[in-house]
Formats: C-alpha cells, sequence, structure tokens
C-alpha cells in the first residue's frame, strides 16, 4: 500500500500566516492527490483536486503544489475560517490512503 | 442537486455485522462511483472500498476479507456490509460520490 506521510500532525499559527502543510508519498502517484479540509462535526470538503487545481469555491489564498513525492497545501494569509484539520488523499492506486491529517489552530 | 445520505444501527455487538445504506440523489449510480470513507472518534480518514459505476468493487486490503459493498441502482442505493466487527471500527461512516460530495455520515459504536 501507499504511505502517505503528512506533517505536521498539528499547528498553531496567527491570522495572516503563510502556512504549508505536507504530504510525502511513499511512492510515485503522479499528480493524484486531493486536499481536504474538514470542519468539526463535518463532513470533508475537497479543496484541491490532482494536486494543483482548486476545487469550486476555494479562496485563492489555498494552492497546491508538488516537488517530487512530496506535495503541499498553502495557505497564502490565514483567516479564522481556515481553522480546521486538513487531510490528504491518493487516489494513484487501490488501496486509496490518506495521511494521518493536520490540526490546524489559531495562536 | 446531489446529496448522499448514510443510514444504519448505530450501535453494533461485537462479532456482529454491520449494514449501511447510502441512499442518493441528484446522480445515477451507473454514471459514478460511490466511495465508503470512516473516521474513528478524533482520529484521521479511512478509505474503506468502492463501487464503480459498472458494479465493480475495491476494498481496504486490511478489511477485505470482512466487507461487501453492492447497490442497487433501482433504488440509488449503495450498501456496505462489514462482519466480525470489533471496537476498533467505532467510527464515523461517510459514502461520498468520488470524493466532490458527501454524506453527513453516520456514527457506528461498537459495543456489548
Amino acid at each position: 500500500d501507499i504511505q502517505m506521510t503528512q506533517s505536521p500532525s498539528s499547528m498553531s499559527a496567527s491570522l495572516g500566516d503563510r502556512v504549508t502543510i505536507t504530504c510525502q508519498a511513499s511512492q510515485d502517484i503522479g499528480n493524484n492527490l486531493i486536499w481536504f479540509q474538514q470542519k468539526p462535526g463535518k463532513s470533508p470538503r475537497p479543496m484541491i483536486y490532482f494536486a494543483p487545481n482548486l476545487a469550486n469555491g476555494v479562496p485563492s489564498r489555498f494552492s497546491g503544489s508538488r516537488s517530487g513525492s512530496d506535495y503541499s497545501l498553502t495557505i497564502s494569509s490565514l483567516e479564522s475560517e481556515d481553522m480546521a484539520d486538513y487531510h490528504c488523499l491518493q487516489y494513484k492506486q487501490y488501496p486509496y490512503t490518506f495521511g494521518a491529517g493536520t490540526k490546524l489552530e489559531l495562536k | 442537486q446531489v446529496q448522499l445520505k448514510e443510514s444504519g444501527p448505530g450501535l453494533v455487538q461485537p462479532s456482529q455485522t454491520l449494514s449501511l445504506t447510502c441512499t442518493v440523489s441528484g446522480f445515477s449510480l451507473t454514471s459514478n462511483s460511490v466511495h465508503w470513507v470512516r473516521q474513528p472518534p478524533g482520529k484521521g480518514l479511512e478509505w474503506v472500498g468502492a463501487i464503480w459505476s459498472g458494479g465493480s468493487t475495491e476494498y481496504n486490503s486490511a478489511l477485505k476479507s470482512r466487507l461487501s459493498i453492492s447497490r442497487d441502482t433501482s433504488k440509488s442505493q449503495v450498501f456496505l456490509k462489514m462482519n466480525s466487527l470489533q471496537t476498533e471500527d467505532t467510527a464515523i461512516y461517510f459514502c461520498t460520490r468520488y470524493f466532490d460530495y458527501w454524506g453527513q455520515g453516520v456514527m457506528v459504536t461498537v459495543s456489548s
């Protein structure tokens, strides 16, 4: 199975900060990765598809990128509504696998 | 509009079988895949399995021996059955249309 190593597991940041979360794939997944945002008690919301492409309605302060086997989600200027858990999912190969998640909190 | 809704028992006894239903609307099961994802309390997401538009299935390798996913296209329903439940199977179970639209999830507790 492909392992997705997500870091950090949690972080705190201030409003306006630039924040980056990373998932490292244990095997080549191409750009077959989705980033999700999940708020307490809610279902996951897709934010970025196929690595760099924003899902519908996602603010432009969110972006995705890839460097080798590392996939990053960046929030350019943190807003209060961005406080949530973030998860990555690889869908290159069965079984699909998620990263362990990142809890983003306000400092 | 696209909607998915999970239903099933909230409490299942250890060693018993879990049966969940995902009822969808706004799209066709013969043109879209539906996946199941679960989330233990306070933990991350785990892909459980999927049924594809043609009816083929794929399962999480760790759950494969206990898991079955099927559908009734006439009723727009997808079914998940998992046997030999253990406390580690306690989780919120979500169904999702290829990760763009999600149900609200159903909490399943495995306990005697």
